[in-house]
């Protein structure tokens, strides 16, 4: 079956750095979102890679490993609006997405 | 530039009451349609969507239908909720001609069934 892995929760402190990593697990693979969502609220795009390697995008970074079914998020120099939840999702050989059920990152002064 | 509205916000509805949930996105043409539906500390799962006017593909079997009665515009439905409808359902597009294209999403519309 198709699988994504994100660990549930993390906690952070302002100004440092944090890693969310993701697993998956996909009959095909097109490629892998980020999504970031603050509570009751909608998701919004962070970052899409298709290659193997990292991308950075300022504070924000993603990498993906197509041979490992592994990516992350890397969040830099942590701020109190970063507490939201981050979700991985990644695109089956259909183009259909398949989600994980979020990493939820709390940040601490 | 596109926008994406979906309404009500917010709704109580008893258990076995109808339900509908409206969608519309300006500012682009034979937009993808999607509705999500997400429960608490789960991923989303897609309910609905739609290539063209008319066109629906269901993902999952339940007691929701979806309509698309015109281009943007995108309906979620249901004759007789059940507690287990509770959730939090998201309605999104994206670009057709852009199959690895990011999805943008409605604010949301938090159902709770009593």
């Amino acid at each position: 079956g198709q699988n994504i892995d994100q660990p549930t929760e993390m906690t952070a402190t302002e100004g440092a750095i944090v890693q969310i990593n993701c697993t998956y697990q996909t009959s095909g693979f097109n490629g892998l979102f980020w999504y970031q969502q603050h509570a009751g609220e909608a998701p919004t795009f962070l970052s899409y890679n298709v290659l193997d390697g990292l991308e950075e995008k300022g504070r924000f970074s993603s990498f993906l490993s197509r041979s490992k079914g592994y990516s992350y998020l890397l969040l830099k120099e942590l701020q109190m609006k970063d507490s939201a939840s981050y979700l991985c999702a990644a695109l089956d050989s259909n183009y259909q997405l398949i989600w994980g059920a979020g990493t939820k990152l709390i940040i601490k002064p | 530039s596109q926008t994406i509205h979906q309404w009500p916000a917010t709704l109580v509805q008893p258990v076995g009451s109808p339900l509908s949930l409206e969608c519309t996105v300006e500012g682009t043409s034979n937009p993808n349609l999607y509705w999500y539906r997400q429960a608490a500390g789960r991923g989303l799962q897609l309910l609905f969507y739609s290539v063209g006017i008319g066109q629906i593909s269901s993902e999952v079997p339940q007691n929701l239908s979806a309509s698309r009665p015109q281009d943007r515009q995108f309906i979620l439905s249901s004759k007789k909720l059940l507690l287990s409808d509770s959730g939090f359902y998201l309605c999104a597009w994206s670009d057709a001609g852009h199959q690895t294209g990011e999805l943008f999403f409605g604010e949301g519309s938090r159902l709770t069934v009593l």
